[in-house]
């Protein structure tokens, strides 16, 4: 069983950074190393802002980036804006299906 | 410009069946696997199903295998998701994603809204 856990809430004021973990459970080591970090608005659709754990697909701000260690990965984003208040997933893959995380709200205070 | 548009959703009946679509433009999508995704309204997101570029493979989450069949049509572009025997618990916005990579979902619809309720 594969398994994705991260915290359902955090809070930043402008400008300061946070960082979100995603602490993978899973028996496929190869799984940590496709984790995903998606940003959803209310009403919208995901957006893929990280992949592979560290990756930043182009057009996104370099405000956000990826790190991982051990079975952890993290989503870090610098210099607080107010349009950053949103929720977070993340997500990998193992052995023909995709999971998800549960989500964290991220509210910029 | 990757576009992907959902279509189909519909208040449908417990018991009921529906048929998803997802037209997709601005890339070659015989080449992509692509993703059926679900959320329901505030809350997290859920995947639902995966099929490879030609169509000859397919996977499921368990919570839809035998209920949901996933296929595509490549000569026009578009997906689709069967959904029969519809629960309450099916009720949810439906997204269609492209992957690409490895095992990324890159891109994503909108969503469109089943609700299945009496």
């Amino acid at each position: 069983q594969s398994a994705l856990t991260q915290p359902a809430s955090v809070s930043g004021s402008p400008g300061q950074s946070i960082t979100i973990p995603c602490t993978v459970t899973s028996s496929d080591v190869g799984s940590y190393n496709l984790v995903s970090w998606f940003q959803q608005h209310p009403g919208e659709a995901p957006k893929l802002i990280i992949y592979e754990v560290t990756q930043r697909p182009s057009g996104v701000s370099n405000r956000f980036s990826g790190s991982g260690s051990d079975n952890t990965a993290s989503l870090t984003i610098s210099g607080l804006q107010a349009e950053d208040e949103s929720d977070y997933y993340c997500s990998s893959y193992t052995r023909g299906t995709f999971f998800f995380g549960g989500g964290t709200k991220l509210t910029v205070l | 410009e990757v576009q992907l548009v959902e279509s189909g959703g519909d208040l449908v009946q417990p018991g009921g069946s529906l048929r998803l679509s997802c037209a997709a433009s601005g890339f070659t999508f015989s080449s992509y696997w692509m993703h059926w995704v679900r959320q329901v309204p505030g809350k997290g997101l859920v995947w639902v199903s995966r099929i490879k570029y030609d169509g000859s493979a397919t996977t499921y989450a368990d919570s839809v295998e035998g209920r949901f069949t996933i296929s595509r049509d490549n000569a026009k572009n578009t997906l689709f998701l069967q959904m029969n025997s519809l629960r309450a618990e099916d009720t949810s916005v439906y997204f269609c994603a492209r992957e690409s990579g490895r095992a990324t979902l890159f891109d994503w619809g909108r969503g469109t809204l089943v609700t299945v309720s009496s």
